[in-house]
């Protein structure tokens, strides 16, 4: 059964301390590692998609990168806009897209 | 381009009524999904669609219908509620073998 696994739960930063998220991942035919951000009371909002291993994208202050078991996202000097639960996704085929449970992350000024 | 836009944002039901969440997008997006999302569980699959006419069940199907006559709309259906069914609710559309795009949600309570 496939499995994503995301680590922290919760995360408090202060302003411009970097930091990184961690998901683990298990599935068959991996075809894309994907993360989001969701802010409170909204859908999640796309970020990244990975394909293989070693690929890396990056967006202001966000770098993902992507191993044989796991991604991380990369938070670089944070703000407290950066503050929101961050999901991984894994699919390994067209509908079948594993949730893990999400990081909060919050961003103390 | 409005996305992907479900209705309506809240809504109280008593249990044993029925209701249908509205999703709709103006992407041209062959593949749309329904998921529910709660606390420490993640987002967790009900039911989706490849195209107009075809419809399959995800992860957690049970108490919920699906039809999808076009390929713009694709409305959840609860046909007897539960408390169990308390949750958030989220449409999503994509191309396929892509990323998703999300709708704002719906927040339903059964009392």
């Amino acid at each position: 059964e496939d499995q994503v696994t995301q680590s922290p739960e919760a995360l408090r930063l202060q302003e411009g301390e970097s930091s990184s998220l961690n998901c683990s991942y298990t599935v068959s035919g991996l075809r894309g590692l994907f993360w989001y951000r969701q802010d409170p009371g909204k859908g999640p909002e796309f970020l990244f998609t990975l394909y293989s291993a070693g690929e890396e994208k990056e967006k202001e202050r966000l770098k993902a990168t992507l191993t044989k078991k796991e991604s991380f996202l990369h938070i670089t000097a944070p703000k407290p806009e950066d503050s929101a639960t961050y999901l991984c996704a894994a699919t390994g085929g067209y509908q079948k897209v594993t949730f893990g449970t999400g990081t909060k992350l919050q961003v103390i000024p | 381009n409005a996305g992907v836009t479900q209705t309506p944002k809240f809504q109280v039901l008593k249990t044993g009524q029925s209701m249908t969440l509205q999703c709709a997008q103006d992407m041209n997006h062959e593949y749309m999904s329904w998921y529910r999302q709660d606390p420490g569980m993640g987002l967790r699959l009900i039911h989706y669609s490849v195209g107009a006419g075809i419809t399959d069940q995800g992860e957690v199907p049970n108490g919920y219908n699906v039809s999808r006559s076009t390929t713009e709309d694709f409305p959840l259906r609860l046909l007897s509620a539960a408390p169990s069914q308390t949750s958030v609710y989220f449409c999503a559309s994509r191309p396929a073998g892509t990323e998703a795009f999300f709708g704002q949600g719906t927040r339903l309570t059964v009392v």
